[in-house]
């Protein structure tokens, strides 16, 4: 079955950037997803990839996709304590209704 | 208006008690979802709306009745629940092919979050 697989934490020093790693099983996957999560809060989507894409950028945020390796990553630059959350990799297959998360890397970020 | 709004954003309840949590968005999505979250853990999906239909229930226990009323609604009544189905329910809409839009990203509420005792 399709699985996600990520790292469940990472620890970084503000200022620093940090990079947060992700696989996927199911080749089929059309969409890839980065969600945040701030405790007690819910999922906020910080941006997305089709995978006919590499690279997405947005502000701080860089997403590289290897297809051939199922391999996803986020990168966050300049990483600040507001930065501090969970983040969930996820894919879903062709725009259907079913996203698979993967466990969430716990990101903690040292003043 | 890109927000899905919960409602309440905590709830403590018996387990002989009814209630039931709301969900509201206002951005002509057609599709809206259902998510348990224990702590620690990934959402789950619960169910699937799309044009006001269940389209997936994933094997949820009856205690928990879907309800969609409109196109900008979602319910979620509760019934005899136990305290292993204590955690935070959040609710997610996308446009589920809406204007013949594909189905893209999915935008959360911030949860309820439920305490049985």
């Amino acid at each position: 079955g399709e699985d996600v697989e990520q790292s469940l934490f990472l620890s970084v020093r503000e200022g620093d950037s940090s990079v947060i790693n992700c696989t996927y099983t199911d080749s089929s996957s059309t969409y890839l997803y980065w969600y945040k999560q701030e405790p007690g809060a819910g999922l906020q989507l910080l941006t997305y990839i089709f995978s006919n894409m590499d690279m997405k950028q947005d502000q701080r945020l860089t997403v590289l996709l290897n297809k051939k390796d199922k391999h996803l990553s986020l990168r966050i630059a300049d990483t600040q304590t507001g930065d501090s959350a969970i983040y969930f990799c996820a894919e879903n297959d062709d725009g259907g209704f079913k996203t698979i998360f993967g466990a969430g890397t716990r990101l903690f970020v040292k003043a | 208006d890109t927000e899905v709004t919960q409602t309440p954003k905590h709830l403590v309840m018996g387990m002989t008690n009814k209630k039931s949590l709301k969900c509201e968005q206002h951005m002509g999505h057609r599709a809206m979802y259902w998510y348990k979250q224990k702590a620690k853990k990934p959402p789950e999906l619960m169910f699937v709306y799309s044009y006001e239909k269940l389209s997936i229930n994933e094997s949820v226990p009856s205690r928990f009745s879907p309800e969609c009323p409109n196109s900008s609604l979602l319910n979620l009544h509760l019934h005899a629940l136990q305290p292993e189905d204590s955690a935070l329910y959040l609710c997610a809409s996308s446009q589920g092919g809406a204007l013949g839009q594909t189905n893209t990203e999915a935008f959360f509420g911030q949860g309820t979050r439920l305490t049985v005792v």
